[in-house]
Parts: C-alpha cells; sequence; structure tokens
C-alpha cells in the first residue's frame, strides 16, 4: 500500500483483557514509532524502532505495554489487562531515514475503548 | 527533554482572513520542528519542517512557519485561509542528537474557517 495502515481501526475491550494492535508501515521504512493520543490532546510517545531493533521504550507507561517488530517491518503493540486510563488512540508511524531529521508519515490510528 | 507549548486550543477566523497559530518549545538541545495537520476524519499529514538554513518555511498549500531560535517559537501563518484549511495542528520537536528520535507534540490547536 502507499501509506501506513493500522488494524483493527476500533477496538472494544472489557477491563481486564489482552488487546493486540497491528502496523504495516510504509514498505522499505527503516523507523517505525508508536504513539498514544488521548482526547483533546496531541500524540505522546510510547516506543520506537530501528528496523527489528527497539532502540527506545522509554514513553511505555507500564509494564501491561509491549511492542515488538521482529522482521522489521509489521510491530504489533500489546497491552495486557487493559484498564480504562488506556482508552485512547494509538498511532503509528513510520520513517524511511534513521535520522531525525526524517519525516514520519502517521497511519490512521487505532481507536482503543477500555469498557 | 523538550515540551511543546501552543497556547490556543482553538481559532475561529472567517475565510479569506489572516491566521496565525503560536507554538513555542522548550528544549536543552537543538531540535528539528515540524508542523503536522489533521483534516476531520483522517491521520496526521506533515505541513511542513525546519531542520537548517532559512528560518522561514513553506508548505504548498499556502502556509509558512518562522523559526526565531531567540523566541524558541515557531508559529505558522497563512495570509489567506480557506474553508478546506478547517483541521487541528499539532506543533512537534524532536531532538537533533543522534538515536533520540521521539517527537514531542503540542496539545493541538483547532483552526474553524467560517464563511
Amino acid at each position: 500500500g502507499a501509506g501506513v495502515s493500522q488494524s483493527p481501526r476500533y477496538k472494544v475491550a472489557k477491563r481486564g483483557q489482552d488487546v493486540a494492535l497491528r502496523c504495516d508501515p510504509i514498505s522499505g521504512h527503516v523507523s517505525l514509532f508508536w504513539y498514544q493520543q488521548a482526547l483533546g490532546q496531541g500524540p505522546e510517545f510510547l516506543t520506537y524502532f530501528q528496523n527489528e531493533a527497539q532502540l527506545d521504550k522509554s514513553g511505555l507507561p507500564s509494564d501491561r505495554f509491549f511492542a515488538e517488530r521482529p522482521e522489521g517491518s509489521v510491530s504489533t503493540l500489546k497491552i495486557q489487562r487493559t484498564q480504562q486510563e488506556d482508552s485512547a488512540v494509538y498511532l503509528c508511524a513510520s520513517s524511511l531515514s534513521a535520522g531525525g531529521s526524517g519525516t514520519q508519515y502517521f497511519g490512521p490510528g487505532t481507536r482503543l475503548t477500555v469498557l | 527533554a523538550q515540551s511543546v507549548t501552543q497556547l490556543d486550543s482553538q481559532v475561529p477566523v472567517f475565510e479569506e482572513a489572516p491566521v496565525e497559530l503560536r507554538c513555542n518549545y522548550s528544549s536543552s538541545v537543538s531540535v528539528y520542528l515540524f508542523w503536522y495537520v489533521q483534516y476531520p476524519n483522517q491521520g496526521l499529514q506533515l505541513l511542513l519542517k525546519y531542520l537548517s538554513g532559512s528560518t522561514l518555511v513553506e508548505s504548498i498549500n499556502g502556509f509558512e512557519a518562522e523559526f526565531n531560535k531567540s523566541q524558541t517559537s515557531f508559529h505558522l501563518r497563512k495570509p489567506s485561509v480557506h474553508i478546506s484549511d478547517t483541521a487541528e495542528y499539532f506543533c512537534a520537536v524532536t531532538s537533533q542528537e543522534p538515536g533520540r528520535r521521539a517527537l514531542t507534540f503540542g496539545s493541538g490547536t483547532r483552526l474553524q474557517v467560517q464563511p
């Protein structure tokens, strides 16, 4: 595809359930990012991969959040034992380069609602 | 660490009027600066970015932003807005340090263009 895709687009989970969110970056993009966007706020950084290596996970809010990119392309963000405060839009972005000046291209996001 | 402040959460403006969306940042290191736009029901798209060189940068749809290092600002301007410019605008920065790729976003400014 031409852009970053994410699935599912919407996810409703009961408190305590585990969820997995998928991101397909633009083909050939080295860098991949996950952000969390709460209602009425700007996106907040969660984690960053360069190829399959997770170089920065400083933004993950707790050990219930886990991300992987095993083959350096598709990535999955997993949230265990979801809580109501996890409700947000989860954005994935990819970038062609490894440098900070590279443009990050965003997917449409997955809206997670935890009941 | 960096922080971004967008003081105006909403900016109503009439069509064909000029507009300025304010962005101030704080950082202990040099940064790259970005403006992203989110149209209704769409994902984040890069509008323009400042990496180095001329402090005035322009987008293809008539927006411009000027990097002011002394005032740590990167305000976005357009001399004449259209209805189609109605969207949420996010200012963002990232460190120029190697390995630091995370974008830090402001809370966004909703531009509402009225006929």
